[in-house]
């Protein structure tokens, strides 16, 4: 089937220690997405790419940053993570327009030492 | 994207339809309404959206009051498979971008 694969599903870092989560997919989808969900909270976009234009919200720090080599594949890069970046980091896909349902990972659950 | 506000909390029991509220008093008149899912320990996952109409698929039906400033998101017969945190968006036009602003959700939890 295809679908949207994040790994690893649990990431251990050190506090500042750089970290690394992947996602792919298989949809061929234009547009990828990576959202960051605390505990408890709902979803909350960081940034997205429509095919390699990185859009990135206004709220979110400096620490974290995106890489989109090719259509397949999306990389959430945290240079320093601190202990509040503990968190599930979702990526999904999806066509372009504002009707297009967006595809989601499982999610890499994100802790911090 | 125009505010939602839903329901903190819904309790069914099993195979009893379900009728999950969704306000959206400041909808605008080209703003689709979306309704995405999340499972425990699971990524969100897309329901059902509909623009005026009401809309069916194989998951859920979505009613739409006639002036779009509310909807219901309807499971027919809820199993314990749908207990999850229900997600009620609304997305612009202009929305080039696609993106999903979470609101709170509804907690559905549905007893045996």
């Amino acid at each position: 089937d295809a679908m949207v694969i994040q790994n690893p599903r649990y990431q251990v870092t050190q506090f500042g220690k750089p970290v690394t989560l992947s996602c792919s997919q298989t949809l061929n989808h234009n547009v990828m997405y990576w959202y960051q969900q605390k505990s408890s909270q709902a979803p909350k976009l960081l940034f997205h790419y429509y095919d390699k234009d990185f859009n990135n919200e206004a709220d979110t720090p400096d620490n974290f940053q995106s890489r989109r080599p090719n259509t397949s594949f999306c990389f959430l890069d945290i240079r320093s993570p601190g202990l509040g970046d503990a968190a599930m980091y979702l990526c999904a896909t999806s066509h372009r327009g504002q009707h297009q349902p967006q595809h989601f990972g499982d999610g890499t659950r994100l802790s911090i030492l | 994207d125009a505010k939602t506000t839903q329901p903190n909390s819904m309790e069914s029991n099993e195979e009893e339809p379900v009728h999950l509220p969704c306000n959206h008093s400041t909808i605008s008149g080209t703003d689709y309404i979306h309704w995405y899912r999340q499972l425990p320990s699971q990524g969100p996952e897309y329901v059902i959206h509909g623009l005026t109409s009401n809309v069916n698929n194989r998951m859920a039906s979505l009613a739409i009051a006639e002036d779009r400033k509310s909807s219901t998101l309807i499971l027919h017969r809820a199993t314990l498979r749908d207990a999850a945190v229900y997600y009620c968006i609304l997305r612009d036009f202009d929305n080039a971008g696609n993106m999903l602003t979470f609101g709170g959700g509804t907690r559905l939890m549905v007893k045996p």
